[in-house]
């Protein structure tokens, strides 16, 4: 039973650039949520997609955008990288309908910009 | 709005001792609370959650951890701590609305540092 698998592991840009991060979900899976986590910091939540939509998004700008594909899996998009773009990216992966178990994480993307 | 606060950066422990780790969490609602692990370089690995029920949860790896409503705390505890519990805790609330969100909103985390 595959976990959630993100890609790929480290990643290096320079500022202005574009990246785009992939996130399988855990089997069975249909919800997938991503968040930033900065160095020394708790992750942030970025946005949640269900059904190929963006159902929630938290505190950022619109170059951060994504997408759900029918198999669930998503991809994170970020524009215009800047220097305080660098963290770790986690993707995490939920059911929709059982609300009361835990999101799945998978082992994040490190992005530095540089 | 929801937050979480974890007042300790920092938890040191000698191995073979109990250890807590606190946090307190501000929500309108009922709260679902969550602690989640984070070993370098990895990801959050799940431990325990509260949905309801029992104050006293039980979890992975002989962790467990109390609710306490009137004092808006969950804190995480271990009889007795092992070097390998030595990782980056964090503590996570998720609201729970009618149609609920999944959005999880963490605590900045504890660093447990368990000494041999």
């Amino acid at each position: 039973d595959a976990g959630v698998t993100q890609s790929p592991t480290h990643l290096i840009k320079t500022r202005g650039q574009q990246v785009t991060l992939r996130c399988s979900p855990k089997s069975g899976h249909d919800t997938v949520s991503w968040y930033q986590q900065a160095l020394g910091q708790g992750p942030q939540f970025i946005f949640q997609y269900y059904e190929e939509e963006e159902r929630q998004r938290g505190n950022f700008p619109d170059r951060f955008s994504g997408h759900q594909f029918p198999n669930y899996s998503s991809e994170l998009n970020v524009n215009a990288l800047l220097l305080g773009d660098s963290a770790l990216y986690l993707c995490a992966s939920s059911l929709a309908r059982n609300s009361n178990q835990p999101q799945h994480f998978g082992d994040g993307t490190r992005l530095s910009i540089l | 709005a929801q937050s979480v606060a974890q007042p300790e950066d920092q938890v040191n422990v000698a191995e073979g001792n109990p250890l807590t780790v606190k946090c307190t969490y501000s929500v309108s609602g009922n709260p679902y609370l969550f602690w989640y692990v984070q070993y370098p370089n990895r990801g959050l690995q799940f431990l325990l959650k509260y949905i309801t029920g029992d104050n006293l949860v039980k979890g992975s790896y002989g962790f467990e951890a109390e609710f306490n409503k009137s004092q808006t705390s969950f804190h995480l505890k271990k009889p007795s701590a092992l070097v390998s519990d030595s990782a980056l805790y964090f503590c996570a609330v998720r609201a729970h609305y009618g149609g609920a969100t999944n959005k999880l909103i963490f605590g900045t985390g504890t660093l447990l540092a368990v000494q041999p």
